[in-house]
């Protein structure tokens, strides 16, 4: 069965400074992959997917991702980090209407 | 619009006690999806339809009946409450477009559900 790795589970940036989040997933073949951000008390909210293509995708709030095959990762990315993306992120891979979510990492950001 | 609702957000059952968390979304999507979010697990799925009287099972469904009589409704039932199923829970859709099911899935506010 497919499944999604997070090994952070916790990370801490300052405020401005860059970020990437790591996200490994576990099947033969390539999923769809998910990038999904939750605020506290709140459903998920989309940030960006990857289903085939330019492996660089941009997704909302000013973040991005890279599919790399070759190491099984989709990692998430932004340049500066603001306060207001505080929150649980959530890779999440997707194949024959199975859905498997990582077990999230959780940001907090430094004034 | 309403988007998707669940209600209730807040349940504390006994042990044994049959419970039912109702989920309902105003987009006419096709795809809808039961959760379970404990820590250090993310989201795990439980159920999911993908029309109206279509069901399947997900990662853990043992405990867990869902029925899908019209598009827009997919309950939840406990049948006999256990602690472990003390969680959060969402409820998601997604419309049925392109790659049927793997489109975004757009989430409920969730429902936390206590089992003494």
């Amino acid at each position: 069965a497919q499944s999604v790795t997070q090994p952070d589970i916790h990370i801490t940036v300052s405020e401005g400074a860059s970020l990437e989040l790591r996200c490994n997933y576990s099947y033969g073949a390539t999923p769809y992959l998910f990038w999904y951000v939750q605020s506290p008390g709140q459903g998920l909210q989309l940030l960006l997917k990857y289903f085939s293509g330019d492996t660089l995708v941009q997704g909302i709030k000013g973040f991005e991702a890279e599919f790399k095959r070759s190491q099984s990762s989709f990692n998430l990315r932004k340049p500066s980090v603001h306060w207001s993306d505080a929150a649980e992120y959530f890779c999440a891979s997707y194949n024959n209407n199975d859905m498997r979510f990582g077990a999230g990492t959780r940001l907090t950001v430094k004034p | 619009d309403a988007g998707i609702t669940q209600s209730p957000r807040y349940k504390i059952t006994e042990t044994g006690r049959q419970v039912t968390l109702m989920c309902h979304q105003t987009w006419s999507h096709s795809y809808m999806f039961w959760y379970r979010q404990d820590l250090g697990h993310g989201l795990r799925l439980i159920y999911y339809s993908a029309a109206a009287d279509i069901t399947d099972k997900g990662e853990v469904p043992d405990g867990y009946v869902v029925s899908r009589s019209k598009t827009e409704n997919f309950p939840l039932t406990l049948e006999s409450a256990t602690r472990s199923q003390t969680s959060v829970y969402f409820c998601a859709s997604s419309d049925s477009t392109g790659l049927a099911g793997a489109n975004e899935q757009y989430f409920g506010p969730g429902t936390r559900l206590t089992v003494t």
